[in-house]
């Protein structure tokens, strides 16, 4: 059964305090590692696909990596405007289907 | 704008009431899906379909039942609801599982059953 745990579950940061949100994964076979931001009322929005270990992938201040337990999502010199609750799912080789963290919300004082 | 148009996007209903969610999407895109949010939880997949006439179940997909009676809709039935059944209910879809564009996501139906 695929597996996602995101830590921590909520994060403080005041305006410019870079930090990084971890995301732990277990899956028969990754197709791929999603992160996703949703703003509260809305639905989640697409931000990166990673497929292999080693791999960056960058927007804004946000900067994604991924080994093979793991992927972190780096936010530098975050503004307020950041503050979201961030997800992270998985996606099996050997399926159509992703599988969610309960995410991570980040706060970001001015 | 194109994208996953999800009504009603709130109800209320009696226990034992019954109602269906629609989505809609104009991306043509093969796979949708439709998950539920509870407070500090994230996504579980409640049903899937993967084109036209084909449904699958989830992880947690009693009380629940879906149609796929077009490539664009995808409709999710409570036959008789349950205040367990209280929940943010969002539904994506995807080019045939593809990862490279992740899911496109509604913006929730929000259900309070009484």
């Amino acid at each position: 059964e695929d597996q996602v745990t995101q830590s921590p579950e909520a994060l403080r940061l005041q305006e410019g305090e870079s930090s990084s949100l971890n995301c732990s994964y277990t899956v028969s076979g990754l197709r791929g590692l999603f992160w996703y931001r949703q703003d509260p009322g809305k639905g989640p929005e697409f931000l990166f696909t990673l497929y292999s270990a080693g791999e960056e992938k960058e927007k804004e201040r946000l900067k994604a990596t991924l080994t093979k337990k793991e992927s972190f999502l780096h936010i530098t010199a975050p503004k307020p405007e950041d503050s979201a609750t961030y997800l992270c799912a998985v996606q099996a080789s050997n399926a159509g289907k992703s599988t969610f963290g309960d995410g991570t919300t980040l706060t970001v004082k001015p | 704008n194109a994208g996953v148009t999800q009504t009603p996007k709130f109800r209320v209903l009696k226990t034992g009431q019954s109602m269906t969610l629609l989505c809609a999407q104009d991306m043509n895109h093969e796979y949708m899906y439709w998950y539920r949010q509870d407070p500090g939880m994230g996504l579980r997949l409640i049903h899937y379909s993967v084109g036209e006439g084909t449904t699958a179940k989830g992880e947690v997909p009693d009380g629940y039942n879906v149609s796929r009676l077009k490539k664009q809709n995808f409709l999710l039935g409570l036959e008789s609801a349950a205040p367990s059944q209280t929940s943010v209910y969002f539904c994506a879809s995807s080019y045939r599982g593809e990862p490279h564009y992740g899911y496109t996501f509604g913006s929730g139906t929000r259900l309070t059953v009484v």
